[in-house]
């Protein structure tokens, strides 16, 4: 059972590159998020969707977009990456908007 | 707005002691509360849930939590700890309130140390 899996599982960036984060899950749910770790701060969502073909801002939105491709992916891309933005990032999946989650296994991304 | 707080950072216990984690959560209402733990460098996993009913909840390993309602807690206990219990662990709390974010709100997380 793959579950939730993030690709890739490591980055670094420049500041000023772009890149997406790919995220895929084979359980037919229908809610989509992505977080953000950071040391001592626990996780933080960036975006949700918790439909096929809705998107919307979670707590840190700010220099994110995402894409919810189908109902299986959910990207994120970092249009224009900074320092600030270097972080452990978590997709997850849950079959509605408020129940358990699964966690993919995390993209670490360096950005200097 | 809502919020979550885990009052320890870090918590050392002897392997083979009881542990118990603590959780507050603030809320208007009674949220869907979860605990998960997360092993280095791993994502992270579902030890258990409580969304109504028995106010005891198992889960997975050996981990319980209890909902006090009173309290606004939900503390998780395991009676004797393993080496490999070792980990952080995250309370979550989520509720559906047809508007704002949705998703889990955590807390920062408590890192567990086992001593031989």
């Amino acid at each position: 059972n793959a579950g939730v899996t993030q690709t890739p599982k490591f980055q670094v960036l420049k500041t000023g590159q772009s890149m997406t984060l790919q995220c895929a899950q084979d359980m037919n749910h229908n809610s989509m998020y992505w977080y953000r770790q950071d040391p001592g701060m626990g996780l933080r969502l960036i975006y949700y969707s918790a439909s096929e073909g809705t998107t919307d801002k979670g707590e840190v939105p700010n220099g994110y977009n995402v894409s919810r491709l189908n109902k299986r992916e959910f990207s994120l891309r970092l249009e224009s990456a900074a320092p600030s933005q270097t972080s452990v990032y978590f997709c997850a999946s849950s079959e509605l908007r408020d129940t358990e989650a699964f966690f993919g296994q995390g993209t670490r991304l360096t950005v200097v | 707005a809502q919020s979550v707080t885990q009052p320890d950072i870090h918590i050392t216990v002897s392997e083979g002691a009881s542990l118990e984690l603590r959780c507050n959560y603030s809320y208007g209402a009674t949220p869907y509360l979860f605990w998960y733990v997360q092993s280095p460098g791993q994502g992270l996993q579902l030890l258990l849930k409580y969304f109504s009913g028995d106010t005891l909840v198992q889960g997975i390993k050996g981990f319980e939590a209890e909902f006090k309602r009173s309290q606004s807690s939900f503390n998780l206990r395991k009676p004797s700890v393993h080496w490999s219990d070792a980990a952080e662990y995250f309370c979550a709390v989520t509720m559906y309130s047809g508007g704002g974010a949705d998703g889990l709100t955590f807390g920062k997380g408590t890192h567990l140390i086992i001593q031989p």
